[in-house]
């Protein structure tokens, strides 16, 4: 089984939508976790971190359900700049594990 | 505050030839990592520093791989001899401690012909 599960997408939304990500994680022991976002041919930049139930930023919230084991990214109001993968990546005991991304397609 | 530096952003190289990738990261982090990132898939560690000392290179294809950080400071990755599969972006992070967000640098895009 994958450490991190993610949909690879591409989700494609028109602009002013709200899209939700899921991720999925296999270790139980995992700490704190991080939403990362990697637009085309750039590096990963982190995006948010999320070390209790949730975490909100503007138009972004994440989400921890850690007895189902997983995470959610929700973006409110899409806007054409949010276009790229978002990386999920729960942090175990000094280690980190990098998702495959969802890409998302924001659309005029 | 200059981030992490990263060079060559770019090398195409042929099969079985050599090459090595330079990092220098975020001044005052303790921790630095390479990362190997095939297009489509997610960064995957290929060794970990804590200071000049290797924590996890448990990834890292030694027979063909080697890095090092000798000051602590900056440090270089090789490849030698590389093959087809190699070809990929090579991402190199760093932390102020090892429990602490990542901040990545633009990467190396290597072509293996």
């Amino acid at each position: 089984r994958k450490e991190v599960e993610q949909d690879p997408g591409p989700f494609n939304v028109p602009e002013g939508a709200t899209v939700a990500f899921n991720c999925t994680y296999s270790n139980s022991a995992s700490q704190s976790f991080f939403w990362y976002r990697q637009d085309c041919r750039k590096e990963p930049k982190l995006l948010m971190s999320v070390y209790s139930s949730g975490n909100e930023d503007g138009r972004f919230t994440a989400q921890l359900n850690r007895a189902s084991q997983y995470i959610s990214l929700l973006i409110r109001d899409s806007k054409l700049s949010d276009s790229a993968t978002y990386l999920c990546v729960p942090r175990g005991f000094n280690k980190f594990y990098f998702g495959s991304g969802t890409k998302l397609n924001v659309k005029p | 505050e200059a981030g992490v530096a990263q060079s060559p952003r770019y090398k195409i190289i042929e099969k079985r030839q050599s090459v090595a990738f330079w990092c220098n990261p975020i001044s005052g982090h303790a921790t630095l990592y390479w990362y190997q990132q095939i297009l489509g898939q997610g960064p995957k560690l290929l060794i970990q520093f804590q200071n000049n000392g290797v924590v996890d290179d448990s990834q890292l294809p030694k027979d063909r791989f080697s890095a090092e950080r000798l000051k602590g400071v900056d440090s270089t990755l090789k490849i030698q001899p590389a093959k087809l599969e190699d070809s990929a972006v090579y991402l190199c992070a760093s932390s102020p401690g090892q429990s602490d967000t990542q901040y990545f640098g633009p990467g190396t895009r290597l072509t293996v012909l």
